[in-house]
């Protein structure tokens, strides 16, 4: 079974400064994807980043880039220009694709509840 | 486009009491998810549809929980009889090609 740690419970950051946050995964398997969630207090869970495993390229979306170290099985998330709206929880998740692509299982960590100060 | 939709929001019930939860995914989203989130943790699969059938429900407490997808559209989840320990937000997913899914907003249920 695969397991998703992330050893940060909480993190803070000053406005317009950079943070990053850790997450380390342990599976056998050598095609997978790999997420950050974010969780404001509305609970809606949305979708920051997304990496597949066969990709050497890190993914980047705006302020929001990754660190993906597939032999240390490691994928942080840097968060560059850190907002206020960026408050939040950030779950780091791993997917295995299924058979026949109908079994996508998400497997979440424990998350990082992170606070960007003014 | 509209989001997944979930209602209610919130609810209290006392154990052994019964409770549902409904979910309409995005429209043409294929596989539907219920996940549990207790709170301090990550949201842990409970079942997974594709269309009306089940793909996965083996973490679902099978003996309170029950799960329906009828038409392959809407879903319900229902507990019966409640625990304390069924305290948590229940957040219902979908996917149209399976590695991306959108979440709804929840449900937030206590059990005193």
């Amino acid at each position: 079974a695969q397991t998703v740690t992330q050893s940060q419970p909480e993190m803070s950051v000053q406005e317009a400064e950079t943070v990053t946050l850790s997450c380390t995964y342990d599976t056998s398997e050598s095609n997978y994807y790999l997420f950050w969630y974010k969780q404001p207090p509305s609970r809606q869970m949305i979708l920051v980043i997304r990496q597949e495993a066969y990709k050497q390229q890190n993914a980047t979306e705006n302020r929001f880039s990754v660190n993906f170290q597939k032999a240390a099985k490691s994928f942080s998330l840097k968060i560059s220009d850190s907002q206020l709206g960026d408050t939040a929880m950030y779950f780091c998740a791993f997917m295995k694709p299924g058979s026949g692509g109908s079994n996508y299982k998400l497997t979440f960590g424990k998350g990082t509840l992170l606070t960007v100060n003014p | 486009e509209a989001g997944v939709a979930q209602s209610p929001r919130y609810k209290i019930i006392e154990k052994r009491q019964s409770v549902a939860f409904w979910c309409n995914p995005i429209s043409g989203h294929a596989t539907l998810y219920w996940y549990q989130q207790i709170l301090g943790q990550g949201p842990k699969l409970l079942i997974q549809f594709q269309n009306n059938g089940v793909v996965d429900d083996s973490q679902l407490p099978k003996d309170r929980f029950s799960a329906e997808r009828l038409k392959g559209v809407d879903s319900t989840l229902k507990i019966q009889p409640a625990k304390l320990e069924d305290s948590a937000v229940y957040l219902c997913a979908s996917s149209w090609q399976g590695y991306e899914q959108y979440f709804g907003p929840g449900t937030r249920l206590t059990v005193t």
